[in-house]
């Protein structure tokens, strides 16, 4: 099955400045790549996706670039405010409709 | 999403009993999924199902059960075999067709033993 490894489980940034999450993955049959936010408590929200035919997409502050050869893709936040601060969650998943989530990254952001 | 109701929020089990958490969704989704998650883990996947009265195993499926008898309705017994059940319980639906879709997610169940 699918392995979806999640780099780094902490993260602690300034107010500001920007954050990365890595994601490696092993199936090369997945083609769907969504992140999800978690904040204490609370749901798993998307924060945004990406298909195996696109490179990189972004969404005002959030970006997540995919390469496809390499099996990795990346999460990365510009300006991060205080309401950032949550855990993320990355995954993978192709046409069986499932999907592998990574253990997560907790994100600070330091007023 | 307001779409996809857990309930209770809260629940705790006795030892040797069985325990069933509700999960239902008006979103009109044929996919339905099970997770649990640990502290400083991801989600695993208990079950899933992708239509009306089918479901399969997901990766730690032991120790459950579950039932799609309705398109909205994906309710998870937790039962005694399940020696370890404290953790929070998260169903999902998605839209299960075409291309892969995001799955939205309920606000949990928090199972605890007494």
């Amino acid at each position: 099955g699918e392995n979806v490894e999640q780099h780094p489980s902490t993260l602690s940034v300034q107010e500001g400045d920007s954050a990365v999450i890595k994601c490696t993955y092993s199936d090369s049959a997945s083609n769907y790549f969504p992140w999800y936010k978690q904040e204490l408590g609370k749901r798993p929200q998307l924060i945004i996706d990406i298909r195996s035919n696109v490179g990189e997409k972004k969404d005002q502050r959030i970006a997540v670039t995919l390469n496809k050869t390499a099996k990795h893709f990346s999460l990365h936040i510009t300006e991060t405010q205080p309401e950032d601060s949550a855990v993320y969650f990355c995954a993978a998943g192709s046409n069986d409709y499932k999907l592998s989530f990574g253990a997560g990254t907790t994100v600070t952001v330091r007023a | 999403d307001g779409g996809i109701t857990q309930s209770p929020k809260y629940l705790f089990r006795k030892e040797g009993q069985n325990v069933t958490l509700s999960c239902e969704q008006n979103l009109n989704h044929d996919a339905m999924y099970w997770y649990r998650q640990d502290p400083g883990q991801g989600l695993r996947l208990i079950y899933y199902s992708q239509i009306v009265n089918d479901f399969q195993k997901g990766d730690i499926a032991e120790g459950y059960s579950v039932s799609r008898e309705k398109k909205e309705s994906f309710p998870l017994t937790v039962t005694s075999a399940q020696k370890n059940p404290t953790a929070f319980y998260l169903c999902a639906s998605s839209i299960g067709k075409g291309h892969n879709q995001p799955q939205h997610f309920g606000d949990g169940t928090r199972l605890s033993i007494l």
